[in-house]
């Protein structure tokens, strides 16, 4: 398995909901990556982690939740959003931290906040 | 602060072209430079990796060269053809601790039949 899969690939939420973003890797990968990408911009990092533990966050606001329960997958945890935060949100994971291996990307989620 | 750029920022081409995609950085201290694709509203695919030791990379048609001295990267599509359209992003890794990624605006490119 060579893949980073995302569920859902779609999703719409209002302003007041909670929901859930899934990545799930096989590779036996120890880094993932969440990044968001605006249309026509490229994607920016948001979290980073190694070895399950949350490593970077680029002052991402709180409503944005990652969680990492084992080495295979990735969440994030929206709350409370804003029409502003509607996004492709990407998944990516390496085998270190990218330092040799490069990464390998999920095809995303499209948010939709209304 | 690493910035990447990408050159043109659109380009259109007859099919069974030869053509040259231009990425440039301003740090030279990068652990290495990834070319992705992306079709509309789609993830990302990587398509070469180059370590910074290391000067091209080859897969079919594709090949990516890497100038870190100049701060330049290329990629070169070989008798390119309609399915190549796409945007083309390139991205470099310059930290040790973060394992981020910089990110070009990308080239979005059509193959015309």
């Amino acid at each position: 398995d060579t893949e980073v899969t995302q569920t859902p690939k779609h999703l719409v939420m209002g302003m007041t909901n909670k929901k859930s973003l899934k990545c799930e890797q096989h590779m036996g990968h120890r880094a993932m990556y969440w990044y968001k990408q605006k249309a026509k911009k490229p994607p920016e990092l948001m979290f980073v982690y190694s070895y399950e533990k949350l490593s970077i966050n680029e002052s991402v606001p709180s409503r944005f939740s990652p969680e990492c329960p084992n080495s295979s997958l990735l969440n994030l945890h929206l709350h409370a959003l804003q029409p502003e935060d509607s996004a492709l949100y990407l998944c990516a994971s390496s085998q270190g931290r990218a330092l040799y291996y490069g990464y390998t990307f999920g095809s995303g989620t499209r948010l939709t906040v209304v | 602060k690493q910035e990447v750029t990408q050159i043109p920022a659109a380009l259109s081409v007859p099919e069974g072209e030869n053509l040259v995609l231009n990425c440039s950085f301003t740090d030279s201290a990068i652990y290495n430079l990834q070319w992705f694709r992306q079709d509309p509203g789609k993830g990302l695919t990587s398509l070469l990796l180059i370590q910074s030791s290391q000067r091209e990379q080859t897969s079919g048609r594709l090949n990516a060269s890497l100038d870190k001295s100049s701060g330049r990267s290329t990629l070169y599509i070989a008798a390119s053809q309609p399915g190549d359209s796409a945007t083309y992003l390139c991205a470099v890794n310059g930290s040790s601790n973060t394992g981020k990624l910089i990110f070009g605006q990308g080239t979005t490119l059509q193959v015309k039949p």
